[in-house]
C-alpha cells in the first residue's frame, strides 16, 4: 500500500543554519505530495505542494522537489529561523486502488527546534 | 485560520462512554476527512466522506462511526471509550476528493480518564 517515511525527530539546530528533512514514498500511481507544517497548539497547515515528477514546491523560504526516480520529496531551507519551530509532515494525495477515491497519507512528523 | 472549525476544542470522559465530536467544513468544500494523533502512532487517517457518501476508510476502529450531514457538516462518534482512545481528532476538508490540498481545523482533543 502507499506510505510516508520521515526521518525521525527531534531536529535541533541553531539560528540560521541549513535545514534538510528526508521524506520518501512509496505509491501505485502518480501521487501529489505536500508538505504541512504544525505549529504548538495549532492544526496542520500547508507549507507547499508539488503535483508532478521534477516539479518544485516553495514557500516562505522553504523548498521540495518532487524526485520521482528516487521516491523522494526532502524539505529544506537555507537558513533557519526560531519561528521555524514546529512538526512538519510530509504526506501523499494517490488514487491507489483506481476507485476514484483519493487518499491522503500522512508521515509520522519531524519535530524541528530552532535554537537561538 | 483554515476556515474548518471543529467542536469541542477540548473533552474529558470516562471509560466506556460515548462522545460526539463536530466539523464544519470550509465553505464550499464537499470533501471531510477524519484523522486521528496521538503520541505514539502519529497522524493515522480515519475516514472520509464526499458530499455525504462514505469515500474511503483508513484505521478506524468499530467503536468509531462517522457521517456526512446535508449541510456538508460531520460528525465522529466514539463510543465505548478507552484510555488508548485519547488523542487529539482532525477534521480537514477539501474542495473534491483527490489530489487537492486539504485544510485542517484546529482538533479536538479528547482525554478518557
Amino acid at each position: 500500500g502507499n506510505s510516508v517515511t520521515q526521518m525521525e525527530g527531534p531536529v535541533t539546530l541553531s539560528e540560521e543554519a541549513f535545514l534538510t528533512i528526508n521524506c520518501t514514498y512509496t505509491a501505485t500511481g502518480y501521487p501529489s505530495l505536500f508538505w504541512y507544517v504544525q505549529y504548538p497548539g495549532e492544526g496542520l497547515q500547508l507549507l507547499l505542494k508539488a503535483t508532478k515528477a521534477d516539479d518544485k514546491g516553495s514557500n516562505k523560504g522553504f523548498e521540495a522537489t518532487y524526485r520521482k526516480e528516487t521516491t523522494s520529496f526532502h524539505l529544506e531551507k537555507g537558513s533557519v529561523q526560531v519561528s521555524d519551530s514546529a512538526v512538519y509532515f510530509c504526506a501523499l494525495s494517490d488514487q491507489g486502488d483506481h476507485s476514484g477515491t483519493y487518499k491522503y497519507i500522512f508521515g509520522t512528523g519531524t519535530r524541528l527546534k530552532v535554537l537561538a | 485560520d483554515s476556515g474548518v472549525t471543529q467542536t469541542p476544542k477540548h473533552l474529558i470522559t470516562a471509560t466506556g462512554q460515548r462522545v460526539t465530536l463536530r466539523c464544519s467544513p470550509r465553505s464550499g468544500d464537499l470533501s471531510v476527512y477524519w484523522y486521528q494523533q496521538s503520541l505514539d502512532q502519529g497522524l493515522q487517517f480515519l475516514i472520509q466522506y464526499y458530499n455525504g457518501e462514505e469515500r474511503a476508510k483508513g484505521n478506524i476502529l468499530e467503536r468509531f462511526s462517522a457521517q456526512q450531514f446535508p449541510d456538508l457538516h460531520s460528525e465522529l462518534n466514539l463510543s465505548s471509550l478507552e484510555l488508548g482512545d485519547s488523542a487529539l481528532y482532525f477534521c480537514a476538508s477539501s474542495v473534491y476528493p483527490g489530489g487537492n490540498t486539504i485544510y485542517f481545523g484546529e482538533g479536538s482533543w479528547l482525554t478518557v480518564v
